[in-house]
């Protein structure tokens, strides 16, 4: 199957700093990608979807000056958690879509990102 | 509003058993439902996805059932193994996907 790799896996960050999360898809050519949060024993919420080249698009109550995203390439998206408060602790995912051997829209995810802010 | 419902929040089950799944959903017409499996601090990953016009789809020990009428799912693992042990997420959309809460199976030795 596809591989999307997620780094870092954890950050621990204080309150009111910023925090870089990266995804890449490293066999294939992710068209669109897509983060999620999850809360514990919740399901994945998605917040975002990221084309390459063009604008993110944020769902509903989704700050996007608060989480700022860049698809730059077809195998990258970051997700930037500006002005990190306690609040914004969870579990981030990344997921990616590409076009070709795939059966229709599965998506492939990252490992996920642990972050605490404190 | 669209609602995907996934029965159970957690499953016991003896190794070696059949572990049965559902999955209810309203206010959707998926031309796909997807099934991945999630463990402790980790992404999720996909396992089977199965169209509208299929009614059954097997991937080794798993089995999937998809009912339009019904707008239900059912996610069987037979011969269960411990290593089975996961939470597995139903997933619907076209484009986006939108999640169930999952079912946590715990498959006893």
């Amino acid at each position: 199957g596809a591989v999307v790799s997620q780094h870092p896996s954890r950050v621990i960050c204080k309150s009111g700093t910023s925090v870089k999360i990266e995804c890449r898809s490293l066999d294939f050519q992710a068209t669109t990608m897509f983060w999620y949060r999850q809360f514990p024993k919740q399901s994945l919420m998605l917040m975002a979807t990221s084309n390459e080249g063009s604008k993110a698009t944020y769902e509903q109550g989704v700050e996007k000056d608060k989480f700022l995203i860049n698809h730059a390439s077809l195998t990258l998206s970051t997700l930037t958690v500006t002005s990190a408060h306690p609040e914004d602790s969870s579990f981030y995912i990344c997921s990616a879509s590409g076009q070709g051997a795939f059966e229709g829209t599965e998506a492939f995810f990252g490992q996920g990102t642990r972050l605490t802010v404190v | 509003s669209q609602k995907i419902e996934q029965n159970s929040e957690a499953l016991n089950i003896q190794e070696g058993k059949t572990a049965t799944l559902t999955c209810n959903y309203t206010n959707y017409s998926p031309a796909y439902l997807q099934w991945y499996r999630q463990d402790p601090g980790r992404g999720p990953v996909f396992l089977l996805l199965i169209r509208e016009n299929e009614k059954e789809k097997r991937k080794e020990r798993l089995k999937v059932t998809f009912d339009t009428t019904l707008k239900q799912s059912l996610f069987h693992i037979t011969a269960s193994q411990p290593a089975d042990s996961a939470t597995y997420l139903c997933a619907l959309g076209d484009y986006k996907l939108s999640f169930g809460a999952g079912t946590t199976v715990t498959v006893r030795a």
